[in-house]
């Protein structure tokens, strides 16, 4: 079993549907979970983070962590074509070196 | 702007050649990474530094070398022992945390996409 497990996609929506991007692990020593967005050829940017359980909102984004059942979610809302991008979760415990999801390809047409 | 440079953007190998792949910050940052990202694999870590003149391997570091002789450069070195080299290359820097508790998320480059040919 991988550490962290994301389902690749392709995920495709309307514009303006609610998204819901989803990661697995397995490490209970991780602590911060980690959104990262790519656009196609390039390189990733930190979207949003969470420290340990809970949700945390940043416009129309919000990220939930289910430490219990070792579950991350990402939600986005009123979806726009821009929100067109490879979303990667990444999870760490502490000081290490994050550990990167696959990656889930969201496609969001007008 | 503060950010990372990789360059060049696009790189194109014959087989049996080493090839070396430019990465540098202004952020400032003492920490910095090497990642390959292949099509359904998501981030591998091949080489990570962080300090000058120090550099540990990662993952999959068999057929690359590092050298971090100054703070701001990190350049990755893809040699003829690395038998599958396409890929598209991703450098990363960071703060370093002074606690366990401090976080700091990556700054990453645009990528260098190279290829065999």
């Amino acid at each position: 079993q991988k550490e962290v497990e994301q389902d690749p996609g392709p995920l495709s929506v309307p514009e303006g549907a609610i998204v819901s991007l989803n990661c697995t692990y397995s490490n209970s020593a991780f602590q911060y979970f980690m959104w990262y967005r790519q656009y196609s050829r390039k390189g990733p940017e930190l979207l949003m983070y969470t420290y340990s359980s809970g949700n945390k909102e940043d416009g129309r984004f919000t990220a939930q962590v289910d430490k219990s059942s070792k579950y991350i979610s990402l939600f986005i809302r009123d979806s726009q074509p821009s929100d067109s991008a490879t979303y990667l979760c990444a999870p760490k415990a502490g000081s290490y070196i994050p550990t990167f999801g696959r990656g889930t390809s969201l496609i969001v047409h007008p | 702007d503060g950010g990372i440079t990789q360059s060049p953007k696009y790189l194109f190998r014959k087989e049996g050649q080493n090839v070396t792949l430019s990465c540098e910050q202004n952020l400032n940052h003492d920490a910095m990474y090497w990642y390959r990202q292949d099509p359904g694999q998501g981030l591998r870590l091949i080489y990570y530094s962080q300090i000058v003149n120090d550099f540990q391997k990662g993952d999959i570091a068999e057929g690359y070398s590092v050298s971090r002789e100054k703070k701001e450069s990190f350049p990755l070195t893809v040699t003829s022992a690395q038998k599958n080299p396409t890929a598209f290359y991703l450098c990363a820097s960071s703060s370093t945390p002074l606690k366990l508790t401090d976080f700091y998320g990556y700054t990453f480059g645009s990528g260098t996409r190279l290829t065999v040919v």
